[in-house]
């Protein structure tokens, strides 16, 4: 079955700066990757998704690449600020018909401290 | 809408007890999934409803948890006999279709077992 890595686990950085976190899938059929995040004492929340047919999607001071034959993909966050710290969750799944709805497997998770 | 609503909030109860978490999807959703946390494992995926129908519960760790949908509004997770090893946090979220992949999560309960 597919298998999220995620990493770092932890990250630490100064208000105003980027932050990124990777995350490789292993099953080459996922084509959906969204992103959660997950403030303390709250469930994720879906914040940015790309699908396997775009290389790199933007919203605003996020914005997620993939790349499909490295089974990798990244979420990218610019300009960051203190609210920005939370968990950040990854996900792959398959989509495209009723049985794999369900297949969102995550990662471990990276919690993002960001420092006034 | 208010979103995925999930009761109780928080749940203390001693091993052995029945516990009982519920879960409101959001109207219109067909489809329902109930997640457990914990620091260990991350978010793991335990039973998923399409139509109140469960559709793949191989998540499920063993026999004393089993879930519930008896209409498009309401589903349980229940753990009987609970034990300390079920603490966790548990989060039902919910899912329009196929076509529109994202999920909505409710606030998650927290389940000590003592």
């Amino acid at each position: 079955g597919e298998n999220v890595e995620q990493h770092p686990s932890t990250l630490s950085v100064q208000e105003g700066d980027s932050a990124v976190i990777k995350c490789t899938y292993s099953d080459s059929a996922s084509n959906y990757f969204p992103w959660y995040k997950q403030e303390l004492g709250k469930g994720p929340q879906l914040i940015i998704d790309i699908r396997s047919n775009v290389g790199e999607k933007k919203d605003q001071r996020i914005a997620v690449t993939l790349n499909k034959t490295a089974k990798h993909f990244s979420l990218h966050i610019t300009e960051t600020q203190p609210e920005d710290s939370a968990v950040y969750f990854c996900a792959a799944s398959i989509r495209g018909d009723t049985r794999s709805q369900g297949n969102l497997i995550f990662g471990k998770g990276t919690k993002l401290s960001v420092k006034p | 809408d208010a979103g995925v609503i999930q009761s109780p909030r928080h749940e203390v109860t001693e091993m052995g007890q029945e516990v009982t978490l519920r879960c409101k999807p959001i109207s219109g959703h067909d489809y329902l999934f109930w997640y457990r946390q914990t620091m260990m494992r991350g978010l793991e995926l335990l039973i998923y409803f399409n139509n109140n129908v469960p559709i793949d519960d191989s998540g499920m760790p063993e026999d004393r948890f089993s879930a519930k949908m008896p209409n498009a509004s309401f589903s349980t997770l229940k753990i009987q006999p609970s034990e300390p090893r079920d603490s966790a946090v548990y989060f039902c979220a919910s899912s329009p279709s196929p076509g529109t992949p994202w999920q909505y999560f409710g606030p998650g309960t927290r389940l000590t077992v003592t």
